[in-house]
């Protein structure tokens, strides 16, 4: 399979506390984004990094990606009750298709 | 910002009804796609297109799932006889190009019911 995999699956964590969550997928990738998904809402486009790329900010988000163990991992930093949500990570394999892995379930207490 | 948008939000309908999604992509966008989210799962892939073709499918993507883009802000996706497995969110996305580092933008989704 060429579907990313998100690990942990779940998360809790307090507000100010920093979450991280990593993405591992088999083959290789054009690029690879992370996306987040409120409950039952839409999904919202976080952040993409290319695959000649090692390091990507934005805001408080922090991505790595690691080519050479097909792994990745989103950073959030000083996290937000408004954080709590599924995260996604989406590996762009060179086809036009978007393989996205089960998620992690991210909750972040007051 | 511009965004893709679709309608409706929710939809219920009977099995073997034939049920049309619709989507507005970004204005100034080319490719095109529906992926799908059956409660509880990952999200997955259907269908692709641009320049009025499909330009890659799933095996979901059967005889039963048609796209069309009937004019030149519409993208449709056509379930003709629905099946209570075809209950799910189904999501609309759209990109301007289709190279290594285009970020795929997602409507908000429909959530269809079969009954």
């Amino acid at each position: 399979s060429q579907q990313g995999e998100e690990d942990p699956q779940a998360l809790s964590i307090q507000e100010g506390e920093n979450a991280t969550m990593n993405c591992s997928y088999k083959t290789s990738i054009n690029n690879l984004q992370w996306y987040r998904q409120n409950s039952g809402r839409g999904l919202v486009h976080l952040i993409l990094i290319r695959s000649n790329e090692r390091e990507k900010h934005s805001g408080r988000l922090r991505v790595t990606l690691d080519t050479s163990k097909k792994s990745s991992s989103l950073l959030i930093t000083a996290s937000r009750a408004a954080d709590t949500a599924s995260y996604f990570c989406a590996t762009d394999p060179f086809t036009y298709a978007l393989n996205f892995g089960k998620g992690t379930s991210l909750l972040v207490t007051p | 910002e511009p965004e893709v948008t679709q309608t409706p939000s929710h939809q219920v309908t009977q099995m073997g009804q034939e049920v049309i999604l619709r989507c507005v992509p970004i204005s100034n966008h080319l490719y095109f796609y529906w992926y799908r989210q059956i409660l509880g799962q990952k999200v997955e892939f259907l269908v692709s297109f641009y320049n009025n073709e499909i330009s890659e499918k799933s095996e979901i993507f059967d005889d039963q799932f048609s796209v069309e883009r009937p004019d030149g802000s519409n993208f449709t996706l056509k379930i003709r006889s629905t099946k209570l497995e075809d209950s799910a969110m189904y999501f609309c996305a759209s990109t301007v190009y289709r190279d290594r580092g285009e970020t795929q933008y997602f409507g908000p989704g429909t959530r269809l019911l079969v009954l």
